[in-house]
């Protein structure tokens, strides 16, 4: 099976970097996701990674380490509103469904 | 309008009742998702499917039946809804590796 984990929480101050890991343990995948989740609202898509390597789009940038079986979520100048939870995921190759990590809170204080 | 959406957005109901959580998607993405998110934790998938008439169990698929007859409905029914079920459910759609996401349809069991 896929398992994927990631701290339960992390805080950070306004205007900080935070990095959120994601380990995971699967045999081979498509590629690593990232998705937002504010509190009472619904997941929306971050970023995607295919390929190791750094992917940047805007404050957030995802990093993939295949032969590490590691991937992150970089936010830079954090925001208030980056408090939110966020979740990694993969989509196994044998599989038409993805694997969800248990998920990240980010506490941005000021 | 197009994107995904959910009915109804909130619902409660007694244990034992049959209830049926539907969602629509406009964009004919093949894959659609049904997972529930219990409070302050992540997201466990209940059933998918692959394409109308194809349909398969996720983690948590005991008490919940699905059907997809056309490409665009993904609805999810409740047998005999107990309070277990109490929970927020999320629908989703796929054409590639993103997710999209269902504004949310928030049930409570009494």
């Amino acid at each position: 099976g896929q398992s994927l984990e990631q701290p339960s929480e992390v805080t950070a101050v306004e205007g900080a970097i935070v990095q959120i890991n994601c380990t995971y343990q699967t045999s081979g995948f498509y590629g690593l996701s990232w998705y937002q989740q504010h509190d009472g609202g619904a997941p929306t898509f971050l970023s995607y990674n295919a390929l190791d390597g750094l992917e940047e789009t805007g404050r957030f940038s995802s990093f993939l380490s295949r032969s590490d079986s590691y991937g992150y979520l970089l936010l830079q100048e954090l925001q208030m509103k980056d408090s939110a939870s966020y979740f990694c995921a993969v989509r196994p190759f044998n599989a038409g469904k993805s694997t969800f990590g248990d998920g990240t809170t980010l506490t941005v204080k000021p | 309008d197009a994107g995904i959406t959910q009915s109804p957005r909130y619902k409660i109901t007694e244990t034992g009742r049959q209830v049926t959580l539907m969602c629509h998607q406009t964009w004919s993405h093949s894959y659609m998702f049904w997972y529930r998110q219990d409070l302050g934790h992540g997201l466990r998938l209940i059933y998918y499917s692959a394409a109308a008439d194809i349909t398969d169990k996720g983690e948590v698929p005991d008490g919940y039946v699905v059907s997809r007859s056309k490409t665009e409905n993904f609805p999810l029914t409740l047998e005999s809804a107990t309070r277990s079920q109490t929970s927020v459910y999320f629908c989703a759609s796929s054409d590639q590796y993103e997710q999209y996401f269902g504004p949310g349809t928030r049930l409570t069991v009494t």
